[in-house]
């Protein structure tokens, strides 16, 4: 299975930059499609989606978020960081079944 | 605007069998997509549980492949989760999602609310 690591928490002051990383234990990329996307959730409610492959912006989602990245890492950026993104954040992978999730990174304010 | 709903018990005995319903409204699940089950940890891990196709056909991971059953009944738009000889680690928020069919768009772009199921005697 491929594994996705992500770091547990990232405490960012609001008005900032938070960069929010995943790496994949082998490539998730096939051509140049990167098989990697983004979800956030927010205590007692399902995930959304936030980015699909790796840098297109989901329906609804504001233009504070991007992705970006390639092969085995990536990268959810949401700037500037306002209170309402106080969240988790997962990514997940569709290059190959069983499709993985990473372990969700939790945004915290400085 | 497409809506899913997961029901089901929220607590289940050790050795029996869970089962969850998923009721889609907004999208008949025969038109297009997977349909699938997540599920959630406690401490946050999450995995996908397996899905099954617009056409019937289904894929489950691996690590649950002996255990699981995810069927359908179109005539009311519903599809199920059964996970059998359930153990304390079965434990989870089980979320069911529509799941894009091609895999450039193999991710779930829809959720339910999600139900937490408790595993305990």
């Amino acid at each position: 299975d491929i594994v996705l690591t992500q770091s547990p928490v990232l405490a960012v002051s609001l008005g900032q930059r938070a960069t929010i990383s995943c790496r994949a234990s082998q490539s998730v990329s096939i051509s140049s499609i990167n098989l990697m996307h983004w979800y956030q959730q927010k205590p007692g409610q399902q995930p959304k989606l936030l980015i699909y492959r790796a840098s297109n912006l989901a329906s609804g989602i504001p233009a504070r978020f991007s992705g970006s990245g390639s092969g085995t890492d990536f990268t959810l950026t949401i700037d500037p960081v306002q209170a309402d993104d106080i969240a988790a954040y997962y990514c997940q992978q569709s290059r190959e079944s069983p499709f993985t999730f990473g372990s969700g990174t939790k945004l915290e304010i400085k | 605007e497409i809506q899913l709903q997961e029901s089901g018990p929220g607590l289940v005995k050790p050795s029996q069998s869970l089962s969850l319903t998923c009721s889609v409204t907004g999208y008949t699940i025969t038109s297009g997509y997977d349909w699938s089950w997540i599920r959630k940890f406690p401490g946050n891990k999450m995995e996908w549980m397996g899905y099954i196709s617009n056409s019937g056909s289904t894929n489950y991971n691996p690590s649950l492949k002996i255990r699981i059953s995810i069927t359908r009944d179109t005539s009311k738009n519903q599809f199920f989760l059964q996970l059998n000889s359930v153990t304390t680690e079965d434990t989870a928020t089980y979320y069911c999602a529509r799941w894009g069919t091609y895999y450039y768009s193999s991710y779930p772009d829809y959720w339910g609310q999600g139900v937490m199921v408790t595993v305990s005697s």
